[in-house]
């Protein structure tokens, strides 16, 4: 079968660092997605993981090992807007790719 | 600006009729996508299109149909065949392999069917 785990919740205080789990069993992988979606609207691409390892952009970090089928995205410096849902995606097959997304981790930052 | 537009943000049917969801994209990109989400679940994968003219089911294709005519614009309807249309529906682009494997989204098509 085909399954992405993700926490469905988190809270976190402003300021602060949070790292949001996600391990994956698929019959392909040819990469990772990370994408935030506030509620209601779009998703919005975050990352893209293909080989092992750490990648940073900014505030945003997220990190992949395929032995493990494991990755996570790191949010310092939490801020009120990084309230939203945030999605993991694993591409099934090269090419034309063809995603299976978990069911998102909704981050609530507080004051 | 490049984009993906749908239309409308919202939509109300009535059951036992067929309804039509616009998705355009100008960004010149190969494929299009249409993913459905419902609460508490991962988006799931309606139908995809890799090229003008041809198109493949996804995970959950049953009650749905799309045609892919012009490589700007990927309609999707939904028959009265779908059990459980209501959903937020979502339409998305990517390039050819090669130039990038990420996928553009549409701000998405609220569906209410009563």
């Amino acid at each position: 079968g085909q399954n992405i785990d993700q926490p469905t919740e988190m809270t976190a205080t402003e300021g602060a660092i949070v790292q949001i789990n996600c391990t994956y069993q698929t019959s392909g992988f040819n990469g990772l997605f990370w994408y935030q979606q506030h509620a209601g609207e779009a998703p919005t691409f975050l990352s893209y993981n293909v080989l092992d390892g750490l990648e940073e952009k900014g505030r945003f970090s997220s990190f992949l090992s395929r032995s493990k089928g494991y990755s996570y995205l790191l949010l310092k410096e939490l801020q009120m807007k990084d309230s939203a849902s945030y999605l993991c995606a694993v591409i099934r097959e090269r090419g034309y790719n063809k995603l299976i997304f978990g069911a998102g981790t909704r981050l609530a930052v507080h004051p | 600006d490049g984009g993906i537009t749908q239309s409308p943000k919202y939509l109300f049917r009535k059951e036992g009729q067929n309804v039509t969801l616009s998705c355009e994209q100008n960004l010149n990109h190969d494929a299009m996508y249409w993913y459905r989400q419902d609460p508490g679940q991962g988006l799931r994968l309606i139908y995809y299109s890799q090229i003008v003219n041809d198109f493949q089911k996804g995970d959950i294709a049953e009650g749905y149909s799309v045609s892919r005519e012009k490589k700007e614009s990927f309609p999707l309807t939904v028959t009265s065949a779908q059990k459980n249309p209501t959903a937020f529906y979502l339409c998305a682009s990517s390039p050819r392999p090669g130039q990038g494997p990420e996928q553009y989204f549409g701000p998405g098509t609220r569906l209410t069917v009563t």
